[in-house]
């Protein structure tokens, strides 16, 4: 089991450009959550999708930010027009819908943004 | 929805001490319990769990006791070592649901 795949590892970007980040589940988990982290804020859920649908995106941090699931082993997260404020890691997870298991997370993106 | 508060936020220990951390949560539907531990500049990692119809679990060093009525859980790591420095967040999963975390405790293990 090669676990959750993320890429790039690391990002770095100038400001305003379009920024994509991609994950491949585990297979057979038809959970997959993304999260940010930085020193200020920990870590925090952004969106989250069963069997390819969003189901909660309450925590996008705006409508620069956004989220596809189109299959159920790939998901990107994409922020368009990015600032610097976005630098932080991206985490992409994944689980089975059963109740009681747990998460297991991708390496992470490290983002930059000048 | 579920609230989970984790304390302390910074702990230094001398090695070879044991170190407790504890973590509240409020929704008593809460039935699962991981602890994930962070190595700096590496992702979250699963270390051990307890589900809601256990009181403690035990694997090598590491323990996690469960109280259902108090709405609490703690960690509890023996023999410290250098490597045991990370940062370990709790969790509680109230359902089918995301997995709600604390906001960490940055363990420090002094040699």
């Amino acid at each position: 089991d090669a676990g959750v795949i993320q890429s790039p590892r690391h990002e770095v970007t100038e400001m305003g450009q379009e920024v994509t980040l991609r994950c491949k589940p585990i297979s057979g988990h038809d959970y997959l959550f993304w999260y940010r982290q930085t020193m200020m804020r920990g870590l925090e859920l952004l969106i989250y999708f069963n069997n390819n649908v969003p189901i909660d995106d309450s925590g996008m941090p705006e409508d620069r930010f956004s989220a596809k699931m189109p299959n159920a082993s790939f998901s990107t997260l994409k922020i368009q027009p990015s600032e610097p404020r976005d630098s932080a890691v991206y985490f992409c997870a994944s689980k089975t819908g059963f109740r009681q298991e747990t998460q297991y997370f991708g390496p992470g993106t490290r983002l930059l943004v000048l | 929805g579920e609230n989970v508060e984790q304390h302390p936020s910074t702990l230094s220990v001398q090695e070879g001490d044991s170190a407790v951390i504890k973590c509240t949560y409020s929704d008593s539907a809460s039935n699962y319990f991981p602890w994930y531990k962070q190595e700096l500049g590496k992702r979250p990692q699963l270390i051990i769990d307890i589900r809601s119809n256990v009181g403690e679990k035990k694997d090598q060093r590491i323990a996690v006791t469960l109280n259902k009525t108090a709405k609490h859980f703690s960690l509890h790591i023996t023999e410290t070592q250098p490597e045991d420095s990370a940062v370990y967040f709790c969790a509680a999963n109230p359902g089918n649901t995301p997995l709600v975390f604390g906001k960490g405790t940055r363990l420090s293990v002094i040699a």
